[in-house]
């Protein structure tokens, strides 16, 4: 199936610990995403990499740290969780970084931090 | 700064009913307008996309409009069913990059 898959689904950690949330997409799309849906539902940009290079960063700590291996890829590593990092987040791709280009959503990971 | 908000925050309706969910935002220099769905425990899905020089879309029972003089898109869903039955949210794009900034949403309940 063409996709934005993200892995894991669900992700149950205890405060301090470091983890990483893996996304994949096999649409042939430039650029990635990363959006945070905190307890109030708002989705937020975090991240954006186009074709490998960081084009979005909003102020997010930087306990978060993104890579894109490729253009497929765009992995996110968290360090040091924190209860506030609890949310599910969400990869995202599309085909380019032009106005008009649709995003195509992962189905999330849901991130709780003990 | 940015805003995007979304009236209702949740809806009932019976089955076959037409609705309007509302959406306004702060910046009138958009570049688009989209409407997605988000289902419980899933990603969101797109449904319409409108470029700013647009006044409306439409795909099947869903039609979306885009005043940017008044800051305002709604979203019309025609006969609506229980598989209608989602979060819908939307989000204006009007920075560079195709960065979206998303409303809450508007919780839809379609009862039979």
């Amino acid at each position: 199936d063409t996709a934005v898959s993200q892995t894991p689904k669900y992700l149950v950690t205890q405060m301090g610990n470091d983890k990483s949330i893996k996304c994949e997409q096999n649409l042939g799309h430039d650029t990635m995403y990363w959006y945070k849906q905190d307890s109030k539902k708002f989705l937020k940009i975090m991240f954006s990499y186009n074709n490998k290079e960081l084009i979005i960063n909003e102020t997010v700590p930087n306990r978060f740290s993104p890579k894109s291996p490729d253009k497929a890829h765009l992995n996110l590593h968290i360090n040091s969780l924190e209860l506030g990092d609890s949310a599910v987040y969400f990869c995202a791709s599309s085909p380019g970084t032009g106005k008009g280009s649709p995003l195509h959503f992962g189905n999330g990971t849901r991130l709780t931090v003990t | 700064k940015q805003e995007v908000t979304q009236i209702p925050a949740a809806l009932s309706v019976p089955e076959g009913e037409n609705l309007v969910l509302n959406c306004s935002f702060t910046d009138s220099a958009i570049y688009n307008l989209q409407w997605f769905r988000q289902d419980p425990g899933k990603g969101l899905t797109s449904l319409l996309l409108i470029q700013s020089s647009q006044r409306e879309q439409t795909s099947g029972r869903l039609n979306a409009s885009l005043d940017k003089s008044s800051g305002r898109s709604t979203l019309y869903i025609a006969a609506s069913q229980p598989g209608d039955s989602a979060t819908y949210l939307c989000a204006e794009s009007s920075g560079g990059y195709n960065k979206l900034i998303f409303g809450a949403g508007t919780r839809l309940a379609v009862h039979p």
